[in-house]
């Protein structure tokens, strides 16, 4: 069974500590994503690899980092966290073969 | 880049009533269109999808839409909702040129079901 894990359902942390979200995929998928999702907003894409030590920036990659050392897991990066990155973050996977975007059951951060 | 547009942030329906939940997008080559489904905290779940071939196409849970290239549409419907269908629903494109990587969301819709 596909499976996309991520490492804290929920989080809270202070303004200006480093914050590390943990996504593991167990499908062996190239490509990899981090969304951020805001009611009324939907998902907005963060950054996505489509190969190991590969990134691209999404539509809002200010204030985050990522890194893909392994082709199972995708980590982003808080390099100093404020109140507007309170939000709840999705990361998901996806093989070329199906084009079907797989996703993890998500991070609620706070930010106080 | 592409837009998604989700007609009605909210929509209620009653149990048993047809569920209709609209999705446009703007795209001058055929996209590949997608529905997904997010329960209170978790996820989200692909409901169905269309790559290419038959325009209606058929998912899980009874859900179903029509790809209709000349209103730029993929809406979804069910004949008879369930409680168990509250949810909110997110339409999503994918490109098949240049961007096919990327998948641009809608703002959702979130589906109330009356008893």
């Amino acid at each position: 069974d596909v499976k996309v894990t991520q490492s804290s359902r929920y989080l809270v942390k202070r303004t200006g500590e480093k914050v590390f979200l943990e996504c593991v995929q167990d499908m062996d998928h190239e490509n990899m994503f981090w969304y951020r999702q805001d009611p009324g907003l939907g998902l907005r894409l963060i950054y996505f690899s489509y190969d190991v030590k590969m990134k691209e920036k999404g539509d809002i990659p200010e204030g985050y980092s990522v890194s893909r050392e392994k082709k199972e897991r995708f980590s982003l990066i808080l390099e100093s966290a404020s109140t507007n990155q309170t939000s709840m973050y999705l990361c998901a996977s996806r093989t070329y073969r199906d084009n079907e975007q797989f996703f993890g059951p998500g991070t609620r951060l706070t930010v106080l | 880049a592409q837009s998604v547009t989700q007609l009605g942030s909210h929509v209620s329906v009653s149990e048993g009533a047809l569920v209709l939940l609209r999705c446009n997008y703007s795209s001058s080559v055929p996209p590949y269109l997608f529905w997904y489904v997010q329960y209170p905290n978790q996820g989200l779940q692909l409901l169905l999808k269309y790559t290419t071939g038959a325009t209606l196409v058929k998912g899980i849970n009874g859900f179903e839409a029509e790809f209709k290239k000349s209103e730029t549409s993929f809406h979804l419907t069910k004949p008879s909702a369930h409680m168990s269908d509250a949810a909110e629903y997110f339409c999503a494109v994918s490109d098949s040129g240049a961007n096919f990587n990327k998948f641009y969301f809608g703002s959702g819709t979130k589906l109330n079901v009356k008893p």
